[in-house]
């Protein structure tokens, strides 16, 4: 069972649209992480949120953590090819364990 | 650039053979955590290190074993491998003053 539940699953879209990912759970973060990876490749991280309620904005980027701090999305502002790839999210524990979210593939057409 | 390093890079053996995979960082973090990843499911944790001979599991640490015998190695075994280990591995290191995981490039493991 996932901890992190996230949705969508798969997610294509046209260049210059916008796309937003959500990342739910039950259980309570001290922290919330965002991942990129692409094929063949480590996750890279996007951004680490900490506080409940803040909002990081990473160029077209915006990440939302839950004033619970149980849950994120990440909102993606006029897409572009070079956006696509596997968004990961992950939630670090008391103890600096991750717990992570299936992950979305997302896929934006030129 | 974390300074995480991961060896092999790809694998391929035999049900039933001994593997050992290898991070190396350059950062002298204090922790580190080995992942697999499959498609579906993200990334699991299957063993972590808060220092030098250190360790606990994770949530997928059976069949597998880890050794830290100095601040930079982090090994992974598989005593016996099965074909259910086929997977991407990779390795990540925390510092204590940030609250950030790095990862590796990924060791790519296939059991026949």
């Amino acid at each position: 069972t996932q901890l992190l539940e996230q949705s969508p699953q798969f997610l294509s879209i046209q260049e210059g649209e916008n796309l937003t990912v959500y990342c739910n759970s039950s259980s309570v973060f001290s922290s919330l992480q965002w991942y990129r990876q692409e094929p063949g490749e480590g996750p890279v991280l996007l951004v680490t949120v900490v506080t409940g309620g803040e909002v990081k904005k990473l160029k077209r980027l915006t990440f939302q953590f839950g004033d619970a701090r149980k849950d994120s999305s990440l909102h993606i502002t006029a897409a572009q090819p070079g956006d696509t790839g596997l968004y990961l999210c992950a939630g670090e524990d008391g103890d600096y364990k991750l717990s992570f979210g299936a992950g979305t593939t997302v896929t934006v057409r030129a | 650039d974390a300074g995480i390093t991961q060896s092999p890079r790809h694998k391929v053996t035999e049900t039933g053979t001994p593997v050992t995979l290898r991070c190396h960082q350059t950062e002298n973090h204090r922790y580190m955590y080995w992942y697999r990843q499959d498609p579906g499911h993200g990334l699991r944790l299957i063993h972590y290190s808060y220092g030098v001979k250190d360790t606990d599991k994770g949530e997928v640490s059976d069949g597998y074993s880890v050794s830290r015998s100095k601040t930079e190695d982090f090994l992974l075994t598989l005593e016996s491998a099965t074909s259910s280990q086929t997977s991407v591995y990779f390795c990540a290191i925390r510092g204590y003053s940030t609250d950030t995981q790095y990862f590796g490039p990924g060791t790519r493991l296939t059991v026949l």
